[in-house]
């Protein structure tokens, strides 16, 4: 069955300090992983894309990573601000354009 | 440029009641989706499009029909809402092709069935 779990469910850091965020997923077969970031009241928009090939990708202060043999994939944020409190969705494609997408990770950046 | 918009953006419906959702998309994409989300769970499927005049069933399709007559709009109906489908709803799209290309999502409507 394909899945997509992340974790943690929430998370909250100060302003300033960097944070992990987890997806492990059992999508088969792989073609592609999505991080996307969901403000409060919006819809999702999407910050990178992974590719089977792909071990590291970076976006400003988001990178992130994939492992496509343990079936992985992390987005780690640097130097956190406020403006970075959202939720953060992992979206796994598989080759037949079946998407599945992660329950989120809440992230709160407080002052 | 809109890109993806919804209306409305909130709604409080009585058991039995029924509604239509409009989503419209300017970016000329063939490919559009009908999600909801709910607490604790990612965004589901409900129905999706490929093109004008098709539709397909998702995951979660049941309670729901949806309609395309055109490319840039994707109707999602409610014709006897139940408490169960208190949600907000996602509509999204993308171009055809790829399974690498994005998927851009619309403001969502927050729908609530008492």
């Amino acid at each position: 069955k394909n899945q997509v779990e992340q974790s943690p469910q929430s998370l909250i850091i100060l302003e300033g300090k960097n944070c992990t965020l987890q997806c492990n997923y059992t999508v088969s077969p792989f073609s592609n992983l999505r991080w996307y970031k969901q403000d409060t009241g919006r819809g999702p928009v999407s910050l990178t894309i992974m590719t089977f090939s792909e071990n590291t990708k970076s976006n400003g202060r988001y990178t992130a990573t994939l492992d496509a043999d343990t079936k992985q994939s992390s987005l780690h944020i640097t130097a956190s601000q406020l403006s970075d409190s959202a939720s953060y969705i992992c979206v796994v494609s598989a080759r037949n354009n079946d998407m599945r997408f992660g329950a989120g990770t809440r992230l709160t950046v407080k002052p | 440029n809109a890109g993806v918009t919804q209306t409305p953006k909130f709604r409080v419906l009585k058991t039995g009641q029924s509604m239509t959702l409009l989503c419209a998309q300017d970016m000329n994409h063939e490919y559009m989706y009908w999600y909801r989300q709910d607490p604790g769970m990612g965004l589901r499927l409900i129905h999706y499009s490929v093109g004008e005049g098709t539709t397909a069933k998702g995951e979660v399709p049941d309670g729901y029909n949806v309609s395309r007559l055109k490319k840039q709009n994707f109707l999602l109906g409610l014709e006897s809402a139940a408490p169960s489908q208190t949600s907000v709803y996602f509509c999204a799209s993308r171009r055809q092709g790829s399974g690498y290309n994005e998927q851009f999502f619309g403001p969502g409507t927050r729908l609530t069935v008492l």
